[in-house]
């Protein structure tokens, strides 16, 4: 079946530090692939997204390319802020046997980050 | 301003009672989908409905029960048989189609008295 595997966390840097939280996945097909994150008490909101191989997603100073070759999604950021402490997930929506997608999210554990001043 | 709506925020269940929580969205979206999320296991998706009047079980059916007898609303009941109902439960809608984003409501956390 579909899955994810993000790096393990927490991850605590110090402000403008680089940021690299790795994600892989295991699905069938050409899945979508997705960077949501969560800020304490709160849903989700949808970071970025890429959706063929060798797309780069990329929001606010955030960024992750879609590799084909290594199934692989890893965000990364160059300068993080402490208002970037949050818990991100990673998610793939892959094709069902028809070819077509019903929207199914297949999520990772989520990585908490922390960032000091 | 549009988006999904969750309620309660909080809310407490004694045993052996059904619970009902409320998600409405004024984003014409069709597609609606509740997700269970427990600490360090990311989110497991309970039920989905991809148009009105239709659902589909997800991962985690069981103990669980939905409607979808409007477009902007897809209530979840907790039923007595969910052993485990301590959670957070997340709400999200999509206009459908395989790289459409999902958009998530605040949640509503969910314990046992």
């Amino acid at each position: 079946g579909d899955s994810v595997t993000q790096m393990e966390g927490p991850v605590t840097l110090s402000e403008e530090a680089f940021l690299t939280i790795n994600c892989t996945y295991t699905a069938t097909g050409y899945p979508s692939l997705f960077w949501y994150v969560q800020y304490p008490g709160e849903g989700l909101q949808l970071l970025l997204k890429a959706t063929k191989a060798d797309d780069k997603g990329s929001n606010k100073g955030f960024e992750a390319t879609y590799r084909k070759e290594t199934t692989s999604f890893h965000l990364e950021k160059g300068s993080v802020q402490v208002s970037d402490s949050a818990v991100y997930f990673c998610a793939l929506r892959a094709l069902n046997a028809g070819g077509t997608s019903y929207g199914k999210l297949t999520f990772g554990q989520g990585t908490i980050l922390t960032v000091h001043p | 301003d549009g988006g999904i709506t969750q309620s309660p925020k909080y809310l407490f269940r004694k045993e052996g009672q059904n619970v009902t929580l409320s998600c409405e969205q004024n984003l014409n979206h069709d597609a609606m989908y509740w997700y269970r999320q427990d600490p360090g296991q990311g989110l497991r998706l309970i039920y989905y409905s991809q148009i009105v009047n239709d659902f589909q079980k997800g991962d985690i059916a069981e103990g669980y029960s939905v409607s979808r007898e409007k477009k902007e609303s897809f209530p979840l009941t907790v039923t007595s048989a969910q052993k485990n109902p301590t959670a957070f439960y997340l709400c999200a809608s999509s206009i459908g189609g395989p790289v459409a984003p999902q958009h998530f409501g605040d949640g509503t956390r969910l314990s046992i008295l």
